[in-house]
């Protein structure tokens, strides 16, 4: 049984680009939550989807979009980088339609984004 | 004043060592809480989950939550080298489905 999966594992960008993440939830979840994790931080949250709409938001700029597919795999958008967006981008993916203690959110291995 | 404070580390201990972390918290609606551990190059996986106030164990690890002091600990007991990782408390209002707040981590060490 494959847990969650990220695409790609490392990446390098300069100042302005414009950047896209990828997520594969854990088979049987049909939700995904996006964190953004700085160097010694805990994870911060940006966003979660559920039924492919957004369902909550973090305190992040409009330059942080998504997107969830039918498959509910689920993709992130950072326009303009800035230094400051080099980070861990954590998946996170659950199934909201279970019973509430089955709300564990499994975690991926995070894509590292580096901004130069 | 962040929402989640944690015990600032690295916190280094010998191999069988209890050892105690702990979180403070600011806001009183928060009402689920978790404990994770991240390997290095790893993402969180959930250790502890914990609602409302009072005690869980889960084989060498016991969550404490007091919500009347807003502090929740997590101890390890007969602490072990593959404890080496970084704790995160984590805590939501709403539900652990939904928008969870971390702490900063702190960043444990077992000496075998």
């Amino acid at each position: 049984d494959a847990g969650v999966t990220q695409s790609p594992t490392h990446l390098i960008k300069t100042r302005g680009q414009q950047v896209t993440l990828r997520c594969s939830p854990k088979s049987g979840h049909d939700t995904v939550s996006w964190y953004q994790q700085a160097l010694g931080q805990g994870p911060q949250f940006i966003f979660q989807y559920y039924e492919e709409e957004e369902r909550q938001r973090g305190n992040f700029p409009d330059r942080f979009s998504g997107h969830q597919f039918p498959n509910y795999s689920s993709e992130l958008n950072v326009n303009a980088l800035l230094l400051g967006d080099s980070a861990l981008y954590l998946c996170a993916s659950l199934f909201m339609r279970g019973a509430a203690n089955t709300h564990t959110q499994y975690f991926g291995p995070g894509t590292r984004l580096t901004v130069l | 004043q962040k929402e989640v404070e944690q015990d600032p580390g690295p916190l280094s201990v010998p191999e069988g060592a209890i050892v105690s972390l702990n979180c403070t918290y600011s806001n009183s609606a928060f009402q689920y809480f978790m404990w994770y551990r991240q390997y290095s190059r790893k993402g969180p996986e959930l250790l502890m989950y914990t609602y409302s106030s009072g005690n869980k164990e889960d084989g060498r690890f016991t969550a404490q939550v007091d919500k009347s002091s807003k502090y929740i600990s997590l101890f390890i007991r007969d602490s072990q080298p593959s404890d080496s990782a970084t704790y995160l408390c984590a805590m939501s209002a709403a539900g652990a489905n939904s928008k969870l707040t971390f702490g900063k981590g702190i960043t444990l060490s077992v000496r075998p």
